[in-house]
C-alpha cells in the first residue's frame, strides 16, 4: 500500500512569510500527527488530528496550527516564518484507535523548511 | 510523557550482532515498549514494539527485563543500512492511539565495514 506522503520536499521561504505543508497519510489512517525535527532540540511533536479534530496539542506557539479534511489528509501552517522555524517537518499516520490493530505509526519523509 | 534512556551512540562492525539498551525505570504496567529508527535522510520506521515477553521479527530481536525497567533492542547481524538513530519509545498500552510520541535523543548506530 502507498506510505505517507508529505509536500513540498523543500521549501525556502522569507522571515515573516507564511507556509502550508501538506500531508497524505494511509487510506484508512484517521490519525495524523506533525512532529518539528532541528538538531537542537530532536523531534518534538507539535499536534494530532483525528477525525478533523485537534486530539493533541505540543508545546508550540499559536503561529503553528493545522487542520484535518474529511479523507483524512492533514495540513499544518506556519505564520510569520522566523529562522528558528527551520527544520524538517515530518508526518505521521497511525490507525487512530486503540488496541490490538494499532502498533505503529508510519512516518513520512519530511518537508525540508529552511527560513532565510 | 514516560521518559527512557539511552547512549547517545554506539559502534559495531558489519555482520555482528549490536545490542541497544535502554532504561526506562519509571514504566507503568500498561506501557509498551516501542524502538523506531531513523536512516540518514528519512523519517523514523518501526522496528519492533513488546511488553513483557521478548519479540522478535524479521528486523531485529527485543529483550526486557523481568521487571520491565530495562530492554535491549538486538541486531543479530549489523549491516551497513542498519546504520541509524535508534528511539526507545513508551507508549499507554492499549489505550495508546500512537499518536504522539517521545522520541528522546536516541542512540546513534556507526555500523563500520
Amino acid at each position: 500500500k502507498a506510505g505517507v506522503t508529505q509536500t513540498p520536499r523543500y521549501l525556502i521561504k522569507t522571515r515573516g512569510q507564511q507556509v502550508t505543508l501538506s500531508c497524505s497519510p494511509i487510506s484508512g489512517h484517521r490519525s495524523v500527527s506533525w512532529y518539528q525535527q532541528t538538531p537542537g532540540q530532536g523531534l518534538q511533536f507539535l499536534f494530532e488530528y483525528f477525525s478533523e479534530t485537534q486530539r493533541n496539542k505540543g508545546n508550540f506557539p499559536g503561529r503553528f496550527s493545522g487542520r484535518q479534511f474529511s479523507n483524512s489528509r492533514s495540513e499544518m501552517n506556519v505564520s510569520t516564518l522566523e529562522l528558528g522555524d527551520s527544520a524538517l517537518y515530518l508526518c505521521a499516520s497511525s490507525i487512530g484507535s486503540t488496541g490490538r490493530r494499532n502498533t505503529e505509526a508510519f512516518f513520512g519523509q519530511g518537508t525540508r523548511l529552511t527560513v532565510v | 510523557d514516560a521518559k527512557t534512556t539511552q547512549p547517545n551512540s554506539m559502534e559495531s562492525n558489519e555482520e555482528e550482532p549490536v545490542h541497544l539498551p535502554c532504561n526506562h525505570s519509571t514504566i507503568s504496567g500498561t506501557d509498551y515498549i516501542h524502538w523506531y529508527r531513523q536512516l540518514p535522510s528519512q523519517g523514523p520506521e518501526y522496528v519492533i514494539h513488546g511488553l513483557t515477553s521478548n519479540v522478535n521479527n524479521r528486523m531485529a530481536s527485543l529483550a526486557i527485563a523481568e521487571d520491565r525497567k530495562s530492554s535491549t533492542l538486538i541486531l543479530h547481524r549489523a549491516t551497513l543500512r542498519d546504520a541509524a538513530v535508534y528511539y526507545c519509545i513508551l507508549t499507554g498500552g492499549r489505550g495508546s492511539t500512537l499518536g504522539r510520541l517521545y522520541f528522546g535523543r536516541g542512540t546513534q548506530l556507526t555500523v563500520w565495514p
